[in-house]
């Protein structure tokens, strides 16, 4: 199975402030990867596919890149809505392994 | 517009099954794969399983023994069933469309299972 490792597990940041969260595969997964948003009480939400395109409805201050295996996720000027935990995922095979997660608060 | 809706039990006694229903709207399953993914309290989601749109179905190899994923296209249903549940089953199990082949993008509001005597 393909190991998903994210970086940092926690984040403190404060509004307006831009921060990058990490994903780093255990092998190439050639771009084929998603990230996610989860607020607490709440379903995950697609934020990113294919490592950088903004799924429908995501505000252009998410952004992703990379390629091979590492991944990052990038929030330009942070809004409070954007708190929450973040997790990347490889979409190239089964099982469609996730990252642990990266938990965004408020400083 | 797109739903995905979780049912079935909240409290299920180790080593019995676990049986979910996952009732969709708004999308034909006959054109969408729909996975089922489950999530322990504060860790990652981990991808259980998938009935593809064509009927075949695709399992986690963690899990292949215990797990069971069907269909009733006519009720817009996907099922699942895992049995011989331990305490580490415990956490929140939910049903996801799946988008581009490989990713999700609508996730039913999930429902908690909490495996205990």
């Amino acid at each position: 199975d393909i190991q998903m490792t994210q970086s940092p597990a926690s984040l403190s940041a404060s509004l307006g402030e831009t921060v990058t969260i990490e994903c780093l595969a255990s092998e190439d997964i050639y771009d084929i990867l998603a990230w996610y948003q989860q607020k607490p009480g709440k379903s995950p939400q697609l934020l990113i596919y294919d490592a950088s395109s903004l799924h429908t409805g995501v505000p252009s201050r998410f952004s992703g890149s990379g390629s091979g295996t590492q991944y990052s996720l990038k929030i330009n000027s942070l809004q409070p809505e954007d708190f929450a935990s973040y997790y990347c995922q490889n979409g190239l095979s089964a099982p469609n392994t996730f990252g642990a997660g990266t938990k965004l608060e408020l400083k | 517009q797109v739903q995905l809706k979780e049912s079935g039990p909240g409290l299920v006694q180790p080593s019995e099954t676990l049986s979910l229903t996952c009732t969709v709207s708004g999308f034909s399953l006959t054109s969408y794969s729909v996975s089922w993914v489950r999530q322990p309290s504060g860790k990652g989601p981990e991808w259980m399983g998938r009935m593809w749109y064509d009927g075949d179905t695709a399992y986690n190899s963690a899990l292949k023994s215990r797990l069971s994923i069907s269909r009733d296209t006519s009720k817009n249903q996907v099922f699942l069933k895992m049995n011989s549940l331990q305490t580490d089953d415990t956490g929140t199990y939910y049903c996801t469309r799946v988008y581009n082949n490989y990713y999700f993008d609508y996730w039913g509001q999930g429902v908690m299972v909490t495996v205990s005597s």
